[in-house]
This record gives C-alpha cells, sequence and structure tokens, in this order.
C-alpha cells in the first residue's frame, strides 16, 4: 500500500459526461501529480500540484483541469468526454521540495467512456 | 528533448532464470534522476528504485540489481532468479532534477514480463 488513495476504483460514464477523479497524497506530501494511461499513448504526465499550487502541466487537454485543496488532496476534472478518454488515471504525490523524491502511485482510477 | 527508450516489448522466461531489462535514456541536462516502477496485472504502478545521474554506483537489493552506465545513456535492471511473482510490466523513467519540468516523470513504453513455473 503506496498510502496514496484515489476514489473511485472505476468509472464508466457516457460521451459529452463530465467526471471528477479523487486523490489524496500520502501523509506529508506536498506535490500531487496526475498521470494518464492509454494503449495508445502509454504513461504520460498531465500536471503537477505543489502545496496548492500548479506547478507544471504536460500533455493535458484544456478539456481537463485539476486542483489542489487546502487539505491537499487533488481532484482531477474531465470534462466533454470523449471515446478515447478512456484510460487509467493515475495520481502519485511525493515529499520534499519539487519533486526531487520518488513518486508513489495511488491504485489508479479506470475511466471508460461509452 | 527527453525521452526513455524500452525496447523489449515482451520478454517470457522460465522460473529460476536471470533476465536483465534494457531502459536507454536521452535527455540534455547534466543532472537527473531515473527511476523502475512495476506494474504487476492488478494494475497499480509500484515504486522501486530512484538513481541520481551523480551516482553511477551499481545497486543491488535482494534479488534486484540496477546497472547504471551514464556512457551509454543506459539504466538496465537484473532480476536474478525470477520468480512468478515477478510477472508484470517494468517501466523505467525520467525526471528533470530542476526547471519547469522538475518532478515529472517521462516513462518508457514498458516490458511485460512473463516468469513461467
Amino acid at each position: 500500500d503506496s498510502g496514496v488513495t484515489q476514489t473511485p476504483k472505476h468509472l464508466i460514464t457516457a460521451t459529452g459526461q463530465r467526471v471528477t477523479l479523487r486523490c489524496s497524497p500520502r501523509s506529508g506530501d506536498l506535490s500531487v501529480y496526475w498521470y494518464q494511461q492509454s494503449l495508445d499513448q502509454g504513461l504520460q504526465f498531465l500536471i503537477q500540484y505543489y502545496n496548492g499550487e500548479e506547478r507544471a502541466k504536460g500533455n493535458i487537454l484544456e478539456r481537463f483541469s485539476a486542483q489542489q485543496f487546502p487539505d491537499l488532496h487533488s481532484e482531477l476534472n474531465l470534462s466533454s468526454l470523449e471515446l478515447g478518454d478512456s484510460a487509467l488515471y493515475f495520481c502519485a504525490s511525493s515529499g520534499g521540495g519539487q519533486g526531487l523524491y520518488e513518486q508513489y502511485f495511488g491504485p489508479g482510477t479506470r475511466l471508460t467512456v461509452t | 528533448a527527453q525521452k526513455v527508450t524500452q525496447a523489449q516489448t515482451e520478454i517470457s522466461v522460465v522460473e529460476k532464470e536471470d533476465v536483465t531489462l534494457d531502459c536507454v535514456y536521452e535527455t540534455r541536462d547534466t543532472t537527473y534522476y531515473l527511476f523502475w516502477y512495476k506494474q504487476p496485472p492488478s494494475g497499480e504502478l509500484v515504486f522501486l528504485i530512484r538513481r541520481n545521474s551523480f551516482d553511477e554506483q551499481n545497486e543491488i537489493s535482494g534479488r534486484y540489481s540496477w546497472n547504471f552506465q551514464k556512457s551509454t545513456s543506459s539504466f538496465n535492471f537484473t532480476i536474478t532468479a525470477s520468480q512468478v511473482v515477478d510477472s508484470a510490466v517494468y517501466f523505467c523513467a525520467l525526471s528533470a532534477s530542476y526547471g519547469g519540468s522538475q518532478g515529472n516523470l517521462i516513462f518508457g513504453k514498458g516490458t511485460k514480463l512473463s516468469v513461467k513455473p
């Protein structure tokens, strides 16, 4: 158990809908990262937050957004969903400064868009 | 640009065989970090090791060992006396140590290891 929790574990929704994925980092970790894993693209970095502030953006679509709250949990919002958004979404957290430490991953949320 | 290449898509071995998973990386940074993660069939990503670019010492942890060679930009992973429980997809990853992309992991495509009894 990495100490990172993600909910829900599975999500099935229809095209055009909006969903929210939730992540709680390990106790004491200030950095939260979101990654997408799909068969086509592999594991891709989406976005990073550090202590409530956005630090870096990767290949994140404009239809996707995220935030980190004062209690350090994070949410990833996916809107206007398309079939191609079906993937496994991971949250990871790390301690220390801006990610110099290893990232521990949550169990992932499997999103299926029908 | 940063890139990680895992040329071996799938490897199949028989239990107790040794197996080496290859990882080659590209970066223009002088300092960076390299990682290996394991993804068993259950789907979670399990951290195995982090290596700093300025530390070329090889590392051994039980049946696992890692060989980091900066001259060839490689960070290979060897499992000695493989076991069925080692069956998983293994990912090599790279991150910058400074700048805007600091901490963000660039993953290879992964190597699927199947260990047969």
